[in-house]
């Protein structure tokens, strides 16, 4: 079974910083989904950003990138430039990339803390 | 174009009863997948349906189940519940495709 760990529970930054939120998963599987999952305190989970595991390019989004190292098996999510509105909790994600296999295996989670 | 609404956003009950938690999707979205978020076990996969069958499940006892109807909108249903079904229950819909899942603001269930 996959499994997703987030190692860090807590992370904060300045305003106007870098962060970083580490994530390594596990799984035998050599195609597969990752993803970065925002949730506010609205509750309501937002994607930040997707990675295709077969594509070696890092997936970038305006602020955010990711640093992807399949052999690792490690899937860092960059914030660059850090606003008020980044504080929430992020999740990272795996899915298996199977047609009809909708489940997302999450992370613990990391609470970003942004301080003005 | 409207998103994932879930209803109702908070809701009390008390242990043995059963409640049922609604979810309708996107507009065109067939696939309805539920999560259970607590603070303990963090998000776990219930179950996803997609054009009213269902089509994945997760690791939860019977007294978890769903539907999904013609027009994509979910339900789910939890009998005799138990002091350890409070948490946030989140609904994701999607074309069903390899990705891309919105998720709603969830269900906040608190069993007394």
């Amino acid at each position: 079974a996959q499994t997703v760990t987030q190692s860090q529970p807590e992370m904060s930054v300045q305003e106007a910083e870098t962060v970083t939120l580490s994530c390594t998963y596990d799984t035998s599987e050599s195609d597969y989904y990752l993803f970065w999952y925002k949730q506010p305190p609205s509750r309501q989970m937002i994607l930040v950003i997707r990675q295709e595991a077969y594509k070696q390019q890092n997936a970038t989004e305006n602020r955010f990138s990711v640093n992807f190292q399949k052999a690792a098996k490690s899937f860092s999510l960059k914030i660059s430039d850090s606003q008020l509105g980044d504080a929430a909790m992020y999740f990272c994600a795996y899915r298996r990339l199977i047609q009809g296999a909708q489940k997302l295996v999450f992370g613990q989670g990391t609470r970003l803390t942004i301080n003005p | 174009k409207a998103g994932v609404t879930q209803t109702p956003r908070y809701l009390i009950k008390t242990r043995g009863q059963q409640v049922t938690l609604s979810c309708s999707p996107i507009s065109g979205h067939r696939s309805v997948s539920w999560y259970q978020q607590t603070p303990g076990q963090g998000l776990q996969f219930l179950f996803e349906y997609f054009s009213e069958t269902q089509r994945n499940k997760g690791n939860f006892p019977g007294r978890f189940s769903g539907r999904q109807f013609s027009n994509s909108r979910s339900e789910m249903n939890v009998s005799t519940l138990e002091l350890g079904d409070s948490a946030l229950y989140l609904c994701a819909s999607s074309t069903g495709d390899l990705y891309g899942y919105t998720f709603g603001s969830g269900t906040r269930l608190t069993v007394v």
